[in-house]
């Protein structure tokens, strides 16, 4: 079975702050991949970043930057020097299947994070 | 690009009645999806087309649930008989068909049916 489990349903923290949203995921497919997505109140999903099984090398865009560890199932988001732009709701995702395939995305419940002044 | 565009950005309906809604996706993307979403929850996968082709419905997808996209470029999702547990926001995505390539995603309709 597949799963994305998101443990924290919501963060608050001070602008300026660096803030972690976990992602746990389970699959027993060799060949998947990770997605993180960012809703803001505006509704519109907008996306982040996308990670395949194969490559675990961490990247960092900006203040944002993603830990992928096949050890632990995990595919962490940390955004660093928060903004209170960056409130939103912040959804991980996975894919399964070596040509993957965006209708079998299987969301977590997403994280509702609030950068406050 | 302009983005992913849907409308309206609300409906207010009355249970029983039928609304439709349309989606414009990103003028070179051949795929195009419907989902939906309600509050505290992921998006839940409804139907996905390849240019004009339908390719798979979800089994969720009831009976009053059809989607159309004619021409391969807009498409549009129709709810006949609406019922309360409709009431959700209808989110449009499209993307390039190339597997587990990026989602645009529009910013939805909200649905409300009393």
């Amino acid at each position: 079975a597949q799963k994305v489990t998101q443990a924290q349903t919501e963060i608050s923290v001070v602008e300026k702050e660096d803030v972690t949203l976990d992602c746990v995921y389970e699959t027993r497919d060799t060949t998947y991949y990770l997605f993180w997505y960012k809703q803001p109140p505006s509704g519109e999903l907008v996306f982040l970043i996308r990670r395949n099984s194969f490559d675990e090398q961490n990247e960092i865009s900006g203040r944002y930057s993603w830990n992928f560890q096949k050890s632990t199932s995990s595919f962490n988001f940390t955004i660093t020097a928060s903004q209170v732009v960056d409130s939103a709701v912040y959804f991980c995702a996975l894919s399964v299947g070596s040509a993957g395939n965006n209708r079998k995305l299987i969301w977590g419940l997403g994280t509702s994070l609030a950068v406050n002044p | 690009d302009t983005g992913v565009s849907q409308n309206p950005r609300h409906k207010i309906t009355k249970r029983g009645q039928n609304v439709t809604f349309r989606c414009d996706p990103i003028s070179e993307h051949n795929r195009l999806y419907w989902y939906r979403q309600t509050l505290g929850q992921g998006p839940e996968f409804l139907t996905y087309f390849q240019n004009e082709a339908q390719l798979e419905k979800s089994r969720l997808l009831s009976d009053r649930f059809s989607a159309e996209r004619p021409k391969g470029s807009f498409s549009t999702l129709e709810i006949q008989r609406t019922e309360q547990g409709d009431s959700a926001m209808y989110l449009c995505a499209s993307s390039l068909s190339q597997g587990s390539e990026k989602l645009f995603f529009g910013s939805g309709t909200q649905l409300s049916v009393l």
